[in-house]
């Protein structure tokens, strides 16, 4: 059973802070890992991908892979109120199906 | 421009009622699938095509099907509309070269059963 496990939160940062996300999968093939950000009652957006072990940047956002403690993060820089979403994590194998965490809610006050 | 299409957003019907969602993508994917996902839940998926005349069942039991005649569009079905349908329903769909499994989702149809 592929499993990809995130604490459900919330997960409470100040305005500007740096936010930390982070998600473990249980299939060693897997090889594709992704996060997507979705607002309450939205439809879940992508917003980063990565693939290869180590950071990978984009704007206010940083994911990080490891696949030997088969971890996954997502950190967010300046954390905007308009930040405050629930993130999915997901990871992708053998199969074009990728398996999605519950997601770990983020609440980033002023 | 590029994008994933569901129609309706929105529906409230009687139980019993037979109904269509309609989900189309002009990304140039042969891949889709669709989702259903409760408030603040996880996302189950029902069904999932990887191209024309190939359809499968997710690890969501439903009672719903699907057809993908064409490769842009992939239709899901309820023959009869019961209130444990309602739900929010996502088509997502991916595609082809080093990005093969990145999903794009469409907007989400939000269905209420009376």
């Amino acid at each position: 059973q592929k499993e990809v496990e995130q604490n459900s939160g919330p997960l409470s940062v100040p305005e500007g802070a740096i936010a930390s996300l982070n998600c473990t999968y249980s299939d060693r093939v897997s090889q594709s890992f992704f996060w997507y950000r979705q607002y309450s009652g939205k439809s879940p957006e992508l917003i980063m991908s990565i693939y290869s072990n180590g950071d990978k940047e984009d704007g206010r956002f940083t994911a990080q892979l490891n696949k030997a403690s088969q971890y996954v993060s997502l950190l967010i820089r300046d954390s905007q109120p308009s930040d405050s979403a629930t993130y999915l994590c997901a990871a992708s194998g053998g199969s074009y199906i990728p398996t999605f965490g519950r997601g770990t809610s983020l609440i980033v006050h002023p | 421009e590029a994008d994933i299409y569901q129609t309706p957003r929105y529906l409230v019907i009687g139980t019993g009622k037979k109904i269509t969602l309609e989900c189309s993508q002009t990304m140039g994917h042969d891949k889709m699938y669709w989702y259903q996902q409760d408030p603040g839940m996880e996302l189950h998926l029902i069904h999932y095509s990887y191209g024309v005349n190939s359809t499968e069942k997710g690890d969501l039991s439903s009672e719903s099907t699907v057809s993908r005649i064409r490769t842009e569009h992939f239709p899901l079905t309820l023959e009869s509309a019961r209130p444990s349908h309602t739900s929010q329903y996502l088509c997502a769909s991916s595609g082809v070269g080093t990005a093969v499994n990145e999903q794009f989702f469409g907007p989400g149809t939000r269905l209420t059963v009376l």
